[in-house]
């Protein structure tokens, strides 16, 4: 079934580091992909997002690339600060079929930034 | 314009018990989703109402259940509640058929159970 694989973390980074997050995919079909934040206490936030190959999807400062060759969907930032101390998701749906209604989730990955 | 929000923040039970979960989606959304966050295992879907009916559900046994109201708003519920139900809970709302590109969270019902 479809799937979503992202770097465990914690992350932690300081204050104006680059920031990758790796995410990969498993999809049959021709998925759309995301990411979601959560804050610390609060629900997920919609972060970016890519509904087909080649899209980029930024927000905030943050960008990920829909590279369908490669299945993946990384999350980068080339200046964090402590604000972004977050824990974050990539996600993917399907909208075929049986999976419809479904956002697919990854673990999450931590990230801790530090002044 | 107000949120997802769910009620209660937080609910404690004893295994075996029922626990009933409720959302209220943004104005004019007809769609509400569900989803467990457990520790360890990530987001994991389970429910979506739409318009008053069920339009899939995730891999969870039949104790999990719930119902779409008139006005939009869900209840999900839990019976026979097993300490592996310990988890957040997240309720997703959109416009119909908008699920994949504008689903809005709300903030979680921590259920725990003892």
């Amino acid at each position: 079934g479809d799937s979503v694989t992202q770097m465990e973390g914690p992350v932690t980074l300081s204050e104006e580091a680059f920031l990758t997050i790796n995410c990969t995919y498993t999809a049959t079909g021709y998925p759309s992909l995301f990411w979601y934040v959560q804050y610390p206490g609060e629900g997920l936030q919609l972060l970016l997002k890519a509904t087909k190959a080649d899209d980029k999807g930024s927000n905030k400062g943050f960008e990920a690339t829909y590279r369908k060759e490669t299945t993946s969907f990384h999350l980068e930032k080339g200046s964090v600060q402590v604000s972004d101390s977050a824990v974050y998701f990539c996600a993917l749906s399907e909208p075929d079929g049986g999976s419809q209604g479904n956002l697919i989730f990854g673990k999450g990955t931590k990230l801790s930034v530090k002044p | 314009e107000a949120g997802v929000t769910q009620s209660p923040t937080h609910l404690i039970k004893t295994r075996g018990q029922q626990a009933t979960l409720r959302c209220s989606p943004i104005s004019g959304h007809t769609s509400v989703y569900w989803y467990q966050q457990a520790l360890g295992l990530g987001l994991q879907f389970l429910l979506w109402y739409d318009e008053g009916e069920e339009r899939n559900r995730g891999n969870f046994p039949p104790r999990f259940s719930g119902r779409q109201f008139p006005n939009y708003s869900s209840e999900l519920n839990v019976n026979a509640l097993e300490l592996e139900d310990s988890a957040l809970y997240l309720c997703a709302s959109s416009f119909r058929d908008r699920w994949n590109t504008e689903a809005f969270f709300g903030q979680g019902t921590r259920l725990t159970v003892v």
